[in-house]
């Protein structure tokens, strides 16, 4: 129930290519979703969030797609640079309580020059 | 932007000893900070949740006699690795919730490598 899966676990895309990372989840409690970047070696940095209320967010060339139905959301990532290599994951929270975070198993993004 | 800080960024220990990390929220007030703990490859693993001034919340499998969490302030709050081993060696993170910024918010520290030798 507390779960995020995430996938894939790997994606190369070229330059300039889309990416795109899926997330889905079982708690229905669950009414924050954000997307975080990880460089090696460094800490997570928020990317970009959305509340099940909205189906889409978009900022900058970061897009986030929410399915509240399928309880799933995605991220996309346009027009894709080697420097948006790093590790990215999902996470979902909770308004109630200590808004614990709970993260996806992470995904390895590498775009080709 | 909010920021948190992590002292230190990489520290070596030999095995049996203790070892301190500080996070700090420079510019905002953390009533909520979060222990992470990362092992290579790995997802962000929860390890507590503390709260200035009262005792840390822990999540199921960590050993709390083992890794002391202190909130003494509303800026700073510390991560104690007692009677370190191999094993515990991995990349602890903290993140801190700002709570003029919002209910979910989080910002995290740029992380502590911990080795164990």
């Amino acid at each position: 129930q507390q779960q995020v899966k995430q996938s894939p676990q790997s994606l190369i895309v070229q330059k300039g290519g889309i990416s795109i990372i899926n997330c889905a989840y079982e708690n229905t409690a669950f009414d924050y979703f954000p997307w975080y970047q990880q460089f090696p070696g460094k800490g997570p940095a928020l990317l970009i969030a959305i509340r099940p209320d909205v189906s889409e967010k978009k900022e900058g060339r970061f897009t986030i797609s929410f399915n509240k139905s399928a309880k799933q959301f995605s991220l996309h990532i346009m027009d894709s640079q080697p420097g948006d290599s790093a590790t990215y994951f999902c996470a979902a929270s909770m308004g109630t309580g200590f808004q614990k975070l709970v993260f996806g198993t992470g995904t390895r993004l590498l775009v080709s020059p | 932007g909010a920021v948190v800080s992590q002292h230190p960024s990489w520290v070596i220990c030999k095995s049996g000893t203790s070892v301190k990390i500080e996070c700090r929220s420079l510019d905002f007030q953390a009533t909520t900070m979060f222990w992470y703990r990362q092992f290579p490859k790995q997802s962000l693993m929860l390890m507590a949740t503390s709260n200035e001034g009262s005792k840390a919340t822990y999540e199921q499998g960590v050993e709390k006699d083992k890794f002391l969490i202190n909130h003494a302030s509303l800026t700073l709050s510390t991560l104690t690795v007692t009677s370190a081993h191999p094993e515990d060696s991995s990349f602890y993170i903290c993140s801190a919730r700002d709570p003029l910024a919002g209910v979910y918010e989080q910002y995290f520290g740029p992380g502590t490598r911990l080795t164990v030798t």
